[in-house]
């Protein structure tokens, strides 16, 4: 079982180059998330899907876009990089339903320069 | 706005010790309380959770306890071992399906 997989795993992008990164779940689940993860902040929420054809905006939306492409898919696209955004990406997926936990992705090691 | 605040941010352990994180929340439509570990280069793993019907609830060397009157909840690591070193996140969820987490704390178990 593959779980939660994201692509890349590491990436170096110049200030004002854009990039998608890339998440997909295979345990059917129907809400998916982007947070972003830097030292002493924790895990801060970017945008979320709670279903298919929908997404909303987390803590931290600026300088981001996303799309929900299907059930399985929900990707998030950075249009003009810039250094501040350099972070761990993670992307999650959760069951319908407020109790239950997250399944994490590995993570996108992403550094701007 | 910081919604779940988490203590401290490390901390260091004898092996065989125990091990307490501490976390607060202020917003009392939350229902559901995650632990989250996570190891250098892996996402976060949950580890253990509550509701807040219940005041504890132990699965194997770990436990939360959960106070709802004084909107706080921790976690606790018995006979703490090194495999045991992570950053472990306290989180907190209603029924907006959002989860938020705490900022952190990064364990250390001596051996």
């Amino acid at each position: 079982n593959a779980g939660v997989t994201q692509t890349p795993k590491f990436q170096v992008l110049k200030t004002g180059q854009s990039m998608t990164l890339q998440c997909a779940q295979d345990m059917n689940h129907n809400s998916m998330y982007w947070y972003r993860q830097d030292p002493g902040m924790g895990l801060r929420l970017i945008y979320y899907s709670a279903s298919e054809g929908t997404t909303d905006k987390g803590e931290v939306p600026n300088g981001y876009n996303v799309s929900r492409l299907n059930k399985r898919e929900f990707s998030l696209r950075l249009e003009s990089a810039a250094p501040s955004q350099t972070s761990v990406y993670f992307c999650a997926s959760r069951p319908i339903g407020g109790q239950y936990g997250y399944t994490f992705g590995s993570g996108t090691r992403l550094t701007v320069v | 706005q910081q919604q779940v605040k988490q203590s401290p941010q490390s901390l260091i352990v004898q092996k065989g010790g125990i091990s307490i994180i501490n976390c607060a929340y202020e917003n009392t439509a939350f229902d559901y309380f995650p632990w989250y570990q996570q190891f250098p280069g892996k996402g976060p793993a949950l580890l253990i959770a509550i509701r807040p019907d219940v005041s504890e609830k132990k699965e194997g060397r770990f436990t939360i306890s959960f106070n709802k009157s004084a909107k706080q909840f921790s976690l606790h690591i018995m006979d703490s071992q090194p495999g045991d070193s992570a950053t472990y996140f306290c989180a907190a969820s209603g029924r907006d399906d959002k989860i938020i987490f705490g900022k952190g704390t990064r364990l250390h178990i001596l051996p």
